[in-house]
């Protein structure tokens, strides 16, 4: 079964840091772009940040350039979201999701985990 | 930034009854739209990529259409598992952007 999973989300105050995690399973995961979308609570998606198949390229929202840091590990088959510098504004669900091949609509999404940055 | 526009943003619809979301992009994007479904407390499922094309495991009550700047997403008749919400993508440029989402309540 073709599948994302998350983890590492968690309460912590501004100016802290998380890191995500997305493990993949069921299929050839170096051969997908792999992405980042957040949802505010009663918010609409946002994306955060993409990565090439070799991590070579890497794309950020600009609300969270120099902040974040998207990352991945062909081998675990498993993707990252580095996260510092931690506002309120960055309180969301945070789901990895995988690009199709063929073109860049998200066809493959985790179940999201939760990040919250209360003071 | 390309800014995705989706109205209404409530659809009031009785089960059985066509559904009719709109989605405009405010610049030329092709036909790199995709249309997501999300329900309460779950991740978004694709639906439709390229503006029209159904992905996989999608009925074929979902339809979608448009290219350019306006976009239209289609339920030919309503079932009780497709209230849920609906949102627009672009990925024609970077950064890609969503619609702000249009719910489809029971009427």
């Amino acid at each position: 079964e073709v599948q994302l999973v998350e983890s590492g989300g968690g309460l912590v105050q501004p100016g802290g840091s998380l890191r995500l995690s997305c493990a993949a399973s069921g299929f050839t995961f170096s051969n997908f772009l792999m992405t980042w979308v957040r949802q505010a609570p009663g918010k609409g998606l946002q994306w955060v940040a993409s990565i090439k198949r070799d991590g070579s390229e890497k794309f950020h929202v600009d609300s969270v350039k120099g902040r974040f840091s998207i990352s991945r590990d062909n081998a675990k088959k498993s993707l990252y979201l580095q996260m510092n510098s931690l506002r309120v504004e960055d309180t969301a669900v945070y789901y990895c999701a995988r690009d199709r091949a063929q073109d860049d609509a998200f066809d493959i999404w985790g179940q999201g985990t939760m990040v919250t940055v209360f003071s | 930034e390309i800014v995705m526009t989706q109205s209404p943003a409530t659809l009031s619809v009785s089960p059985g009854e066509r559904a009719t979301l709109s989605c405009r992009a405010s610049h030329y994007i092709s036909s790199n739209l995709a249309w997501y479904q999300q329900k309460p407390g779950q991740a978004p499922r694709l639906l439709i990529y390229r503006a029209s094309t159904g992905a996989t495991g999608i009925p074929p009550r979902f339809s979608g259409s448009g290219s350019g700047t306006e976009f239209t997403l289609t339920i030919s008749s309503l079932q009780s598992e497709d209230f849920a919400l609906y949102y627009c993508h672009q990925y024609n440029n970077w950064p890609p952007t969503f619609g702000g989402g249009t719910k489809v309540e029971i009427k």
